[in-house]
């Protein structure tokens, strides 16, 4: 079955620490990753994407995620979090094969920033 | 502006009513998807536009649930005898193609009473 699982709810960090969001899923042809952000009264915005090629990708606002074929995983980090950062954050899988363009969502990660 | 609207960005109705939800994807893209998020949760998908067809509608719940998109722009989702359990934040995308990324809209909040 086609998956995404975000172990993590929700997430409290202080501002300027590191951030790991996990994301691991189960997809049964080549995967497509992404990573979105939500916060609240916006629309879900890009941070990055993975297609092919480098396994370590960058995003916008400084995020960066790796994915790791043996562990099925696309794990989102930043290294210094600011506060404008607390919103929600989800991890996507698709596929470019067929007519399939679906993308599969996890239930998100709420993150919040303490001063 | 140049990103995807949908209107109206809050929807209101009584069970049993019949509701449309319309989708302005970024001028030029090809590709348009429509998800729904209830809360808590993660987008769900419901379908998949490639100009004017439907590639993919295999995420419509029932035979309530319509979408078309006329003339390879505009969308407009439709649901007949809208129950409670529609209630949700109905999301559209669209892509340059269909193998580009997803841009998506505010959403409509659809509050059946």
């Amino acid at each position: 079955a086609q998956s995404v699982t975000q172990p993590d709810i929700h997430i409290t960090v202080s501002e300027g620490a590191s951030l790991e969001l996990r994301c691991n899923y189960s997809y049964g042809a080549t995967p497509y990753l992404f990573w979105y952000v939500q916060s609240p009264g916006q629309g879900l915005q890009l941070l990055l994407k993975y297609f092919s090629g480098d396994t370590l990708v960058q995003g916008i606002k400084g995020f960066e995620a790796e994915f790791k074929r043996s562990q099925s995983s696309f794990n989102l980090r930043k290294p210094s979090v600011h506060w404008s950062d607390a919103a929600e954050y989800f991890c996507a899988v698709g596929s470019l094969t067929g007519n399939n363009r679906k993308l599969i969502w996890g239930l998100g990660t709420s993150l919040a920033v303490n001063p | 502006g140049a990103g995807v609207s949908q209107t109206p960005s809050n929807k209101v109705t009584e069970k049993g009513k019949y509701v449309e939800l319309r989708c302005d994807p970024i001028s030029g893209h090809t590709a348009l998807y429509w998800y729904r998020q209830s809360l808590g949760q993660g987008p769900e998908f419901l379908i998949y536009f490639q100009g004017t067809g439907a590639a993919d509608d295999s995420g419509l719940p029932n035979d309530r649930f319509f979408a078309v998109r006329p003339e390879g722009s505009v969308s407009t989702l439709k649901i007949q005898r809208t129950e409670r359990g529609d209630s949700a934040v109905y999301l559209c995308a669209s892509s340059l193609s269909s193998y580009n990324e997803q841009f998506f809209g505010p959403g409509t909040r659809l509050t059946v009473l």
